[in-house]
């Protein structure tokens, strides 16, 4: 099945940076999403973004699917954008299946 | 009605208990979700449903058991569970199967006994 790996698995940051999380994925997919887990538990969606670049705010993804890669950027990091971090896509030609990566856990420091 | 919501919160329950928990949406979507998630670790699908049927079962114990009464509507029925079945339980909805975007509810804690 497709595989989604993320990088890095932990990023420690100080309020005001900047950062990057990658995801990679193994097949063409049909649908790529970014979520945010805060320590509540609930999953945010942040951007569905299949293909393309997308901003909101000060986050912004772009899903370069012939390279099968998508970013997330974080710009002028803040306290509650703590949390972990995951993509999840779903494969082209397959089922319904959204398979998640393994997430990025985004600690940002005061 | 932008959203999807669960119910209980939280529940603790014995291992001889029967308890269901409950996701409702109003956005139309024609297909829902039952996950578990695990302390740090990702979301792992358990179940489908497409159109109210289910499409798709994650090999799941029987001691789970789901339920879309009507297309706004998604149980999940609980019945002899283990204390390694204690997570979070999150439902999701989508407009269509497979091609679109997944709406997560804030998920259900459960803790067995």
């Amino acid at each position: 099945g497709i595989q989604v790996e993320q990088s890095p698995p932990d990023l420690i940051l100080q309020e005001g940076a900047n950062s990057t999380l990658r995801c990679n994925f193994s097949d063409s997919v049909n649908n790529l999403q970014w979520f945010h887990q805060n320590p509540w538990g609930q999953l945010i969606n942040l951007f569905y973004i299949p293909s393309g670049t997308k901003q909101n705010g000060r986050l912004s993804a772009t899903t370069v699917a012939t390279e099968r890669y998508s970013l997330l950027y974080i710009s002028s990091s803040q306290t509650t954008d703590s949390g972990v971090y995951f993509c999840a896509a779903v494969i082209q030609g397959g089922s319904e299946k959204l398979v998640f990566g393994k997430g990025t856990k985004l600690t940002v420091n005061p | 009605d932008t959203e999807v919501t669960q119910t209980p919160k939280h529940l603790v329950m014995g291992m001889t208990n029967k308890k269901s928990l409950k996701c409702e949406q109003h956005m139309g979507h024609r297909a829902m979700y039952w996950y578990k998630q695990k302390a740090k670790k990702p979301p792992e699908l358990m179940f489908v449903y497409s159109y109210e049927k289910l499409s798709i079962n994650e090999s799941v114990p029987s001691r789970f058991s789901p339920e879309c009464p009507n297309s706004s509507l998604l149980n999940l029925h609980l019945h002899a569970l283990q204390p390694e079945d204690s997570a979070l339980y999150l439902c999701a909805s989508s407009p269509q199967p497979g091609t679109s975007f997944q709406f997560f509810g804030p998920g259900t804690r459960l803790t067995v006994l």
